[in-house]
């Protein structure tokens, strides 16, 4: 079946580094690529989201890029700050009826370096 | 403050003893969705709602109910809970004008004996 999936389950980086977190999506048919971030003992929070039809898209400090060619997702985080410590989810969604059918990856865990 | 709650945040019970986690939401939210998060899984829907009294299966919808009475509140009902239910419960809610943003509550963290 269709299915999100991330390339690696951790990545460690310096504080001040940029990150980049991936994603492997194999729904050609998506309508839109999101991230979100969950921090330990709370909800996943929205990030970014990004349209099919589009190649990158900016916000505070991160870019999310697609590559429809190769279904690849990536979110770039500049700078990366103590804070930014979390897992990040990529999702895809694919409108029908109105309804969601937002499906999440697995994970991948950003620890971050003093 | 705009938020989502759920409630209680903790639970352990026993198998076949029926249970109510509550969801409310502040926001005036028409979309609401229950999804539960398991290691390895991620994060899969349970049920949706649209608007009140309209709710549809997600992913994973055996062995739950929803209901949908009143616009702020999406109850996820466990009739007869199981050891494989034993999970972590997220609900979540946007507008129809909030595009992808889900807001989701804090989870529930479930133990079924």
């Amino acid at each position: 079946g269709e299915s999100v999936g991330l390339h690696l389950p951790t990545l460690s980086v310096q504080e001040g580094d940029n990150s980049i977190i991936n994603c492997a999506y194999s729904n050609s048919a998506s309508d839109y690529f999101i991230w979100y971030k969950q921090e330990s003992g709370k909800g996943p929070q929205f990030i970014i989201d990004i349209r099919s039809n589009m190649d990158k898209r900016q916000g505070q400090r991160v870019t999310v890029l697609l590559n429809k060619t190769v279904k690849h997702l990536s979110l770039q985080i500049a700078a990366t700050q103590p804070g930014d410590s979390a897992v990040y989810f990529c999702a895809e969604n694919t409108y029908s009826g109105g309804a969601d059918g937002l499906t999440f990856g697995k994970g991948t865990h950003l620890i971050i370096q003093p | 403050e705009a938020q989502v709650t759920q409630n209680p945040r903790y639970l352990i019970t026993v198998t076949g003893k029926k249970l109510t986690v509550t969801c409310s939401q502040n926001m005036n939210h028409e979309y609401m969705s229950w999804y539960r998060q398991d290691p390895g899984l991620g994060l899969r829907q349970i049920y949706y709602s649209m608007n009140v009294e309209v709710t549809d299966k997600g992913d994973v919808p055996e062995g739950y109910k929803v209901s949908r009475k009143e616009k702020r509140n999406f109850p996820l009902i466990l009739e007869s809970p199981s050891p494989n239910q034993t999970s972590l419960y997220f609900c979540a809610s946007r507008t129809w004008g909030g595009g992808n943003e889900q807001f989701f509550g804090p989870g529930t963290r479930l133990t079924v004996l």
